[in-house]
């Protein structure tokens, strides 16, 4: 089961910020945020992912609120090649399989 | 380069008959996994497999099979018992230790069963 709460969808201009948020109000202690996006008809793609500290790589950042019970994906300079579903799952980070839960996510429309 | 391959990207099939979805990676991955996808849905889990010549059942399995002869290969059979099969079918794999969740897709089979 979903552990997750996403927006439906929503829209960004290109060339601006774009803020996912997440909510995941039951995460326990051993359970990490991970960000994962699908372009329509291909494979998801692993974005970031985060315990509770913020992170930040080559695609995005990860803003994980202080009591883990929300997050944020943040893509600084939305591209029009950006638009896509956005994943959020949280997951106990090695276990026994390292099971990952997709919901149906947000789609993302960056628009020129 | 290394990857997921998964072919064909488009197939069809007649009702009633079997069909194999081939899925391999070069990445040196233990785990591998098949998920299904339906429109405007997330992925479902159909088997994974943790090691060669090991597999387990996910939350869709009945109507499916696989096997997991080699590290390489992971085929996905969808057998005439699969009530509705025409579907979006995703394999990834993992390194499948304890210290990693990212999995890595391929592109995908989009299965059609007329």
């Amino acid at each position: 089961d979903a552990k997750t709460t996403q927006p439906t969808s929503m829209d960004c201009a290109e060339g601006r910020a774009a803020n996912l948020p997440c909510n995941h109000s039951t995460i326990s202690g051993n359970e990490y945020v991970y960000w994962y996006r699908q372009i329509h008809s291909q494979g998801p793609q692993y974005i970031i992912h985060g315990l509770k500290n913020n992170e930040t790589n080559e695609m995005a950042s990860l803003i994980i609120t202080e009591d883990r019970k929300s997050s944020t994906l943040i893509l600084p300079h939305a591209t029009l090649r950006d638009t896509a579903v956005y994943y959020c799952i949280v997951t106990s980070r090695g276990s026994t399989l390292g099971r990952l839960y997709f919901g149906r996510g947000t789609q993302l429309t960056v628009w020129p | 380069d290394g990857g997921i391959t998964q072919s064909p990207k488009y197939l069809f099939r007649k009702e009633g008959q079997n069909v194999t979805l081939s899925c391999e990676q070069n990445l040196n991955h233990d785990a591998m996994y098949w998920y299904r996808q339906d429109p405007g849905q997330g992925l479902r889990l159909i088997y994974y497999s943790q090691i060669v010549n090991d597999f387990q059942k996910g939350d869709i399995a009945e109507g499916y099979s696989v096997s997991r002869e080699k590290k390489e290969s992971f085929p996905l059979t969808v057998t005439s018992a699969q009530k509705n099969p025409t579907a979006f079918y995703l394999c990834a794999s993992s390194r499948g230790d304890r210290g990693t969740n990212e999995q890595f897709f391929g592109p995908g089979t989009r299965l059609t069963v007329l």
